[in-house]
C-alpha cells in the first residue's frame, strides 16, 4: 500500500516564497504529481516528477528525491489567488495510471 | 475548463435510494477515473476504466458500480445510499496507452457532482 504525508495547513504572506513538503512510501513508484484545488472546485494539474531533481514551471517548481521518498512544491511570488489546497499524489507502477492522493495542504496567503 | 463534463452538478436524495452519475471524458482520452472526496477522507480513488475495460480498482464499495460505454462516456452507479455517501464525486480522464507506464499522462478532472444524502 501507500502512505503519503503532507502538512495540513500553511500560511504565507503575499509576495513571499513557500515550500510544501510531501513524503511517501510506496511499493512501486511511477511518478509524483502535484495538483491545486480551490474549495469546491476540481483539482488542476500543476507538475509531474518521475526522475530526481527540480522541475520548474513559471512561479511553481517541484522537486523529487526517490531515494528519500520526498518531494516539495515551491511557490514563488505568492498571490492571493494561490490560496488553495495543494495535493500530492503518487502513481504506483503496477496499477496503470491510478493515483493515490495525500490529504492535501491548505495554503492561506495573507496580505 | 478541463474538457471533462459531469452531470448532474448537484444531487439530493434520500437514504436507500439509487443514483447515476455521468461523465464524458476529454476528446481522445480513453481512460476514465472516478474519485470520491469527502471532508474527512480526502480524494479517494474508486475505479478506472480504459477503453471500456476495468483497469484498476480502489476502495470502491460493493454498493457502487461503474461502466464505460463504447462512446467512452462513463457512469457511476451508487445504490442503497447511506448518509456517509454524501461527498463530491469527481471524474477524470487522461491519455493513457495500454500499460500506462512512463510519461506524464496527467489526469484532467471534471467539475464534480455534489451528492447529498438525507
Amino acid at each position: 500500500g501507500q502512505n503519503i504525508d503532507q502538512p495540513t495547513e500553511m500560511t504565507a504572506t503575499e509576495g513571499a516564497i513557500v515550500q510544501i513538503n510531501c513524503t511517501y512510501q510506496t511499493s512501486g513508484f511511477n511518478g509524483l504529481f502535484w495538483y491545486q484545488q480551490h474549495a469546491g472546485e476540481a483539482p488542476t494539474f500543476l507538475s509531474y516528477n518521475v526522475l530526481d531533481g527540480l522541475e520548474e514551471k513559471g512561479r511553481f517548481s517541484s522537486f523529487l528525491s526517490r531515494s528519500k521518498g520526498y518531494s516539495y512544491l515551491l511557490l514563488k511570488e505568492l498571490q492571493m489567488k494561490d490560496s488553495a489546497s495543494y495535493l500530492c499524489a503518487v502513481r504506483e507502477q503496477k496499477y496503470g495510471n491510478k493515483l493515490v492522493f495525500g490529504a492535501g495542504t491548505i495554503l492561506r496567503v495573507k496580505s | 475548463d478541463s474538457g471533462v463534463t459531469q452531470t448532474p452538478k448537484h444531487l439530493i436524495t434520500a437514504t436507500g435510494q439509487r443514483v447515476t452519475l455521468r461523465c464524458s471524458p476529454r476528446s481522445g482520452d480513453l481512460s476514465v477515473y472516478w474519485y470520491q472526496q469527502s471532508l474527512d477522507q480526502g480524494l479517494q480513488f474508486l475505479i478506472q476504466y480504459y477503453n471500456g475495460e476495468e483497469r484498476a480498482k480502489g476502495n470502491i464499495l460493493e454498493r457502487f458500480s461503474a461502466q464505460q460505454f463504447p462512446d467512452l462516456h462513463s457512469e457511476l452507479n451508487l445504490s442503497s445510499l447511506e448518509l456517509g455517501d454524501s461527498a463530491l464525486y469527481f471524474c477524470a480522464s487522461s491519455v493513457d496507452p495500454s500499460g500506462g507506464l512512463g510519461g506524464t499522462y496527467e489526469q484532467y478532472f471534471g467539475p464534480g457532482t455534489r451528492l447529498t444524502v438525507t
